[in-house]
């Protein structure tokens, strides 16, 4: 099983709203990672958590906020976005040290009005 | 700094026309060289990871291999259903995956 489950699909939210994008894995990895990805580009990474702490975020603004809570989530809480915020989210797992494939998931569809 | 280029940037192929997509990289300490398949509006889905150089890997139509600046994933005898966006990323040795900006395959019927 290579499923990595990232929850909701579609969001449409406010400016001034919060929310949140969950994301799941169950194959033992121990690296998780977001990546924001805009129509005909490719993904651009965000943050890499390596063993549930945070060990890279690419400048992003503090707007969005990950959060692993264990090995198996990762979540992306969202606060006070903007329009030209709305993208493809990605969630991505990997195991650490030997065979490194890193598998992504569906997506969460994100619009910001 | 990390660099993956891609090209061509878009392939339009005959049914059964076989071709090549390049991906030239330049990644410090390189843990492996991913090829995905993106369709519309959904995640990447993996097909291979090659970590070192003269590494070849094969799955159905399509063939990855690498050296030490270049991937290449040759698509033998495309059909329709191999038309995607593939793209290539490499892993430097702190995690970071970076991708190049696609090769849009197009196989017409």
């Amino acid at each position: 099983d290579t499923e990595v489950t990232q929850t909701p699909k579609h969001l449409v939210m406010g400016m001034t709203n919060k929310k949140s994008l969950k994301c799941e894995q169950h194959m033992g990895h121990r690296a998780m990672y977001w990546y924001k990805q805009k129509a005909k580009k490719p993904p651009e990474l965000m943050f890499v958590y390596s063993y549930e702490k945070l060990s890279i975020n690419e400048s992003v603004p503090s707007r969005f906020s990950p959060e692993c809570p264990n090995s198996s989530l990762l979540n992306l809480h969202l606060h006070a976005l903007q329009p030209e915020d709305s993208a493809l989210y990605l969630c991505a797992s990997s195991p650490i040290g030997s065979g490194n494939t890193i598998y992504f998931g569906e997506g969460s569809w994100l619009t910001v009005v | 700094e990390d660099q993956v280029t891609q090209s061509p940037e878009a392939l339009r192929l005959q049914e059964g026309e076989s071709s090549s997509l390049n991906c030239s990289y330049t990644v410090s300490g390189l843990r492996g060289l991913f090829w995905y398949r993106q369709d519309p509006g959904k995640g990447p889905e993996f097909l291979f990871t090659l970590y070192s150089a003269g590494e070849e890997k094969e799955k159905e139509r399509l063939k990855a291999t690498l050296t030490k600046k270049e991937s290449f994933l040759h698509i033998t005898a495309p059909k329709p259903e191999d038309s995607a966006t593939y793209l290539c990323a490499g892993l430097s040795n702190d995690y970071k995956l970076s991708f190049g900006a696609g090769t849009t395959v197009t196989v017409r019927a």
